[in-house]
């Protein structure tokens, strides 16, 4: 089975702008979770979603928003992008019968904001 | 205090050596923990996770855990170069949202 993927891998982008990226799950995947990775502040969780439906969400400010569209593809959005935005982007999926606790991820998304 | 305590490291050890990872938490809801490989410019790999306390292998990986103490722990046998890596614990209640470690930084050395 092919990995979970996730495009683009690189971004530049400039504040104020705003920025969606995407990932595909491992094929009959259905629970998607995203992530922010920095060195400061390590691996935080976003939001993960279910059959379409956000089923956690992490301590982060409205800018940043997710869906996931039937096939269980899913993108993330950042509106009004800050500096600090800055961090690679992580998306894993999970197989259905597991509690969330065996996560697949993907190669992440590197985005900086300047 | 943090949910989850991880110390960054590096660690630097001789190839061969045993290598000792842990971690600290302080919520005691968490019942899930596991530990994730991190190589550099990629996504977290799975290596290994336990359900509750107690001790589960893998080959050169052990992974402990002490709910008592709120202290989980992984072990590497017979290090090697390849194990180079940021080792990352992770941890969750159940169906809830998994707290990560910043992650330990280990250096194995020829």
């Amino acid at each position: 089975k092919a990995g979970v993927t996730q495009t683009p891998r690189y971004l530049i982008k400039t504040r104020g702008q705003q920025v969606t990226l995407s990932c595909s799950p491992i094929s009959g995947h259905r629970s998607v979770s995203w992530y922010q990775q920095t060195p400061g502040q390590g691996l935080q969780f976003l939001f993960e979603y279910f059959s379409e439906t956000q089923r956690n969400k992490g301590n982060f400010p409205g800018r940043f928003s997710g869906r996931q569209f039937s096939n269980s593809r899913s993108e993330m959005n950042v509106s009004t992008l800050e500096l600090g935005d800055s961090a690679l982007y992580l998306c894993a999926s999970s197989p259905e019968g597991t509690g969330g606790e065996v996560q697949y991820f993907g190669p992440g998304t590197r985005l900086t904001v300047t | 205090q943090k949910e989850v305590e991880q110390d960054p490291g590096p660690l630097s050890v001789p190839e061969g050596a045993i290598v000792s990872l842990n971690c600290t938490y302080s919520n005691s809801a968490f019942q899930y923990f596991m530990w994730y490989r991190q190589y550099s410019r990629k996504g977290p790999e799975l290596l290994m996770y336990t359900y509750s306390s107690g001790n589960k292998e893998d080959g050169r990986f052990t992974a402990q855990v002490d709910k008592s103490s709120k202290y989980i722990s992984l072990f590497i046998r017979d290090s090697q170069p390849s194990d180079s890596a940021t080792y990352l614990c992770a941890m969750s209640g159940v169906g809830d949202k998994i707290i990560f470690g910043k992650g330990t930084r280990l250096h194995i050395l020829p």
